[in-house]
């Protein structure tokens, strides 16, 4: 079975700076896809950036990149220049390319908390 | 135009209670998911339904069944409700149900059982 590991709990960060989330996953599977979902107070899950297993080019959504190793199993996050709005639970996920499961497997989340 | 939605936000009930949530999508998607949000944020596939039909049932007591009467609905609903079952309830959906499509989430429904 996948499994996914985020293994930073907290982190913070100051306003302007650059921080990076980590993200390791289990899989004997060679196509699947990766996210990152973001989670505000207000509850509502976001997409911040998604990631194709077999694209090598590592996909970027204005300040949000993500740097995607494959052969280590890694994908991680990179907000540049943080913002206060960015202050919410982070989430990476994992999702099997084609068959019959469709669903999205989650790590534990990491808070993070921009800094003014 | 909300793209998933809802109902309701929250619910407060008593153990032994039958509830239900709604959820509606209007994107045109074929695939709808129920996720599970526990009190440490860890979320879990409960249910996915494409086209009218279960897909995926994780191990989900049978006092949950989803329903779904069109394509753009899902609707969860939970007999006899049990402390264990207070958490966050997220609704989503998803163009197909492989492929890799992003999937959109509700707002969630916080339950919390007394």
């Amino acid at each position: 079975a996948q499994t996914v590991t985020q293994s930073q709990p907290e982190m913070s960060v100051q306003e302007a700076e650059t921080v990076t989330l980590s993200c390791t996953y289990d899989t004997s599977e060679n196509n699947y896809y990766l996210f990152w979902y973001k989670q505000p107070p207000s509850r509502q899950m976001i997409l911040v950036i998604r990631q194709e297993a077999y694209k090598q080019q590592n996909a970027t959504e204005n300040r949000f990149s993500v740097n995607f190793q494959k052969a280590a199993k890694s994908f991680s996050l990179k907000i540049s220049d943080s913002q206060l709005g960015d202050t919410a639970m982070y989430f990476c996920a994992f999702m099997n390319y084609g068959g019959s499961q469709g669903n999205l497997i989650f790590g534990k989340g990491t808070k993070l908390s921009v800094k003014p | 135009d909300t793209a998933v939605s809802q109902t309701p936000k929250y619910l407060v009930t008593q153990m032994g209670n039958d509830k239900s949530i709604k959820c509606e999508q209007n994107l045109g998607h074929d695939t709808m998911y129920w996720y599970k949000q526990d009190s440490k944020k860890f979320l879990k596939i409960m249910f996915s339904y494409n086209n009218k039909e279960l897909i995926i049932n994780e191990t989900v007591p049978n006092r949950f069944s989803p329903k779904s009467p069109d394509k753009a609905h899902l609707n969860l609903h939970i007999n006899s409700l049990e402390l264990g079952d207070s958490a966050v309830y997220f609704c989503a959906s998803s163009g197909q149900l492989a492929g890799g499509e992003t999937q959109y989430f509700g707002p969630g429904t916080r339950l919390l059982v007394l």
